[in-house]
């Protein structure tokens, strides 16, 4: 079954202890994104992937590092978590037709508290 | 970069009515736009999508409509049953996509 897959689905951690959240996706994709979602603001990418070792700058990119060392897996780790990033985040992927975005599929998502 | 702009962010119908979301988009180089149906703690889910070489797409009670010269474009949803309650995505690419910021439906049964 094609899916987008990430670990874990809920964790509550403390201020400062580092983390990282995993998604990994079966459907041979080129392009990986992460996303946060917060109330009233929509879904916001993070970061994203074109393929491997190659990784940039979504819009709301601070606070977080990612890593793309194989094509099936995309973490995003949060080095130094702090509350504001109490979120529910999404991992995403697609590949492209003719050079443009294909359908986009997304993990089931991580709902990360902060204390 | 791209910016997307979504309305309302709110929207009640009664059963049975139409339910009609616009979306604005920033960036003529976008020519893909989907649309993303989002149920309480589940993850978005495309519905339906248009490319830019296309002005209209319909699948049974939906339906998409693209005016590239207003770039706008919209979601058109007839007969609307309580089922349809969720909140739904607009997005536009021509890389990577960017979301409206979301639109609350509530079918009133």
């Amino acid at each position: 079954e094609a899916q987008v897959t990430q670990n874990p689905r809920y964790l509550i951690t403390v201020t400062g202890k580092k983390l990282t959240v995993t998604c990994s996706q079966n459907m041979n994709h080129e392009y990986m994104s992460w996303y946060r979602q917060d109330p009233g603001l929509g879904l916001r990418q993070i970061y994203y992937s074109m393929n491997v070792e190659v990784t940039d700058k979504g819009d709301v990119p601070e606070g977080y590092k990612v890593s793309r060392k194989e094509k099936r897996n995309f973490p995003l780790i949060l080095e130094s978590p702090s509350p504001n990033q109490t979120s529910l985040y999404f991992c995403a992927s697609n590949n492209f037709r003719s050079g443009d975005t294909d359908t986009q599929y997304f993990g089931p998502g991580t709902r990360l508290t902060v204390l | 970069g791209e910016n997307v702009e979504q309305h309302p962010s709110t929207l009640s119908v009664q059963e049975g009515d139409s339910a009609v979301i616009k979306c604005t988009y920033s960036d003529s180089a976008s020519n893909y736009f989907p649309w993303y149906k989002q149920e309480l703690g589940k993850r978005p889910q495309l519905i339906i999508d248009i490319r830019s070489n296309v002005g209209e797409k319909k699948d049974q009670r939906i339906a998409v409509t693209l005016n590239k010269t207003a770039k706008h474009f919209s979601l058109h949803i007839t007969e609307t049953q309580p089922e349809d309650s969720a909140v739904y995505f607009c997005a536009a690419s021509k890389r990577a996509l960017t979301f409206g910021s979301g639109t609350r439906l509530q079918v009133q049964p």
